[in-house]
């Protein structure tokens, strides 16, 4: 079982609608969550980070965790076509090292 | 303030050669990992460091090896370069454990022929 799942995609949304996208972990220790956006030939880029049940909203990003059920998602409202890329979710499990889904690619249709 | 950097950036070597990748982290940082990142398998967590230490390490050969030197800049060494280690080697540093926030580098995309 992998420590990190996440629905790989594609997912399409048009313009202006809210994409889910949700990632489920293994390690019911984990204490830090954190979703990272990937532009096609680029790093990894940290957008939001979360460590309480409940959600956490940061602009048009609110990210949600439920750590009873070992789930978090990320929700990107009014989207844009700037918002296409993959998205990583990211779970540290105690002081271990970050681990991280394969990613999920979302596409926004103008 | 300046982020993660990582040199070289693109490099190309042929089956049995060595490579050397380099990562200095944002100033202040003291924690570096790194990772290796392939379209199949995606983030794979190579080793971390800390004060000079290794603190974690992934499951990867003896091959890959790492240091981190007293500036908190990092190395990561492949020896014996197979097909398969064609890849992105992304650096990634972070203040603080066990809540630090990775902040990645551009990344070296190592290609092996």
């Amino acid at each position: 079982q992998k420590e990190v799942e996440q629905n790989s995609g594609p997912l399409s949304v048009p313009e202006g609608a809210i994409a889910s996208l949700n990632c489920t972990y293994s390690d019911r220790g984990s204490q830090s969550f954190f979703w990272y956006r990937q532009y096609s030939g680029k790093s990894p880029e940290l957008i939001m980070s979360i460590y309480s049940n409940g959600d956490k909203e940061d602009g048009r990003f609110t990210a949600q965790l439920n750590k009873a059920s070992q789930y978090v998602s990320l929700l990107i409202r009014d989207s844009q076509p700037s918002d296409s890329a993959t998205y990583l979710c990211a779970v540290r499990p105690g002081a271990n090292n970050l681990f991280f889904g394969t990613g999920t690619r979302l596409t926004v249709i103008p | 303030k300046a982020g993660v950097t990582q040199t070289p950036r693109y490099l190309i070597k042929t089956r049995g050669q060595q490579v050397t990748l380099s990562c200095s982290p944002i100033s202040g940082h003291r924690s570096v990992s790194w990772y290796q990142q392939t379209p199949g398998q995606g983030l794979q967590f190579l080793f971390e460091y800390f004060s000079e230490t290794q603190r974690n390490k992934g499951n990867f050969p003896g091959r890959f090896s790492g240091r981190q030197f007293s500036n908190s800049r990092s190395e990561m060494n492949v020896s014996t370069l197979e097909l398969g280690d064609s890849a992105l080697y992304l650096c990634a540093s972070t203040i603080r454990k066990p809540t630090g926030e990775l902040f990645f580098g551009e990344g070296s995309r190592l290609t092996v022929l």
